[in-house]
């Protein structure tokens, strides 16, 4: 079974300043799709960026970006020029190419953005 | 911009009795799901609905358990009786088709389900 392993509970970054969101999953697939979601408090989740995993090429979104590991089984999300609403819960998320929305998420990291 | 909204935000009730929590996902959207959050725990995916049948779902999804789309717009999971250890964060959420396979899913806001 696939499972996703976010091992940072809460980060915190400073405004304007780069920070670093980490995701390890394990798959013994080789078609799959990567996900972070950002979920800002009593707000619903919303995508930030995804990523296929036949793609060698880093997904790419304004100030987003990932580094995506594919032997390492990696996926971690880089946010530059972070900014106050930038802050919330961010969740990993793997989806195989198999599933019809089945995703599989990370227990979340809370990223708090200090002015 | 379209939302998928979740009725109610919150709900207590009393361990047996049943809840039905509702869901409106976007208008043009044609797979529907729904996902639980215990505290402190991570989402998770309990069932996916498509063409008025259930496509895909997870152990948790018991019989217990059932979703409904009673009509063009509402998507309804019911729980028949339950119990202290369905108190979660459950989100509903909706895709035109995942037929790409990168598809985004579009998450309400949860309703959060409190049983004593």
């Amino acid at each position: 079974a696939q499972t996703v392993t976010q091992s940072q509970p809460e980060m915190s970054v400073q405004e304007a300043e780069t920070v670093t969101l980490s995701c390890t999953y394990d798959t013994s697939e080789s078609d799959y799709y990567l996900f972070w979601y950002k979920q800002p408090p009593s707000r619903q989740m919303i995508l930030v960026i995804r990523q296929e995993a036949y793609k060698q090429q880093n997904a790419t979104e304004n100030r987003f970006s990932v580094n995506f590991q594919k032997a390492a089984k990696s996926f971690s999300l880089k946010i530059s020029d972070s900014q106050l609403g930038d802050a919330a819960m961010y969740f990993c998320a793997y989806r195989s190419w198999r599933s019809q929305g089945n995703l599989i998420f990370g227990k979340g990291t809370k990223l708090s953005v200090k002015p | 911009e379209p939302e998928v909204t979740q009725t109610p935000s919150h709900q207590v009730t009393q361990m047996g009795q049943e809840v039905i929590l509702r869901c409106v996902p976007i208008s043009n959207h044609l797979y529907f799901y729904w996902y639980r959050q215990i505290l402190g725990q991570k989402v998770e995916f309990l069932v996916s609905f498509y063409n008025n049948e259930i496509s895909e779902k997870s152990e948790i999804f018991d019989d217990q358990f059932s979703v409904e789309r009673p009509d063009g717009s509402n998507f309804t999971l019911k729980i028949r009786s339950t119990k202290l250890e369905d108190s979660a964060m459950y989100f509903c959420a909706s895709i035109f088709t995942p037929a790409t396979n990168t598809g985004e899913l579009f998450f309400g806001e949860g309703s959060r389900l409190t049983v004593l």
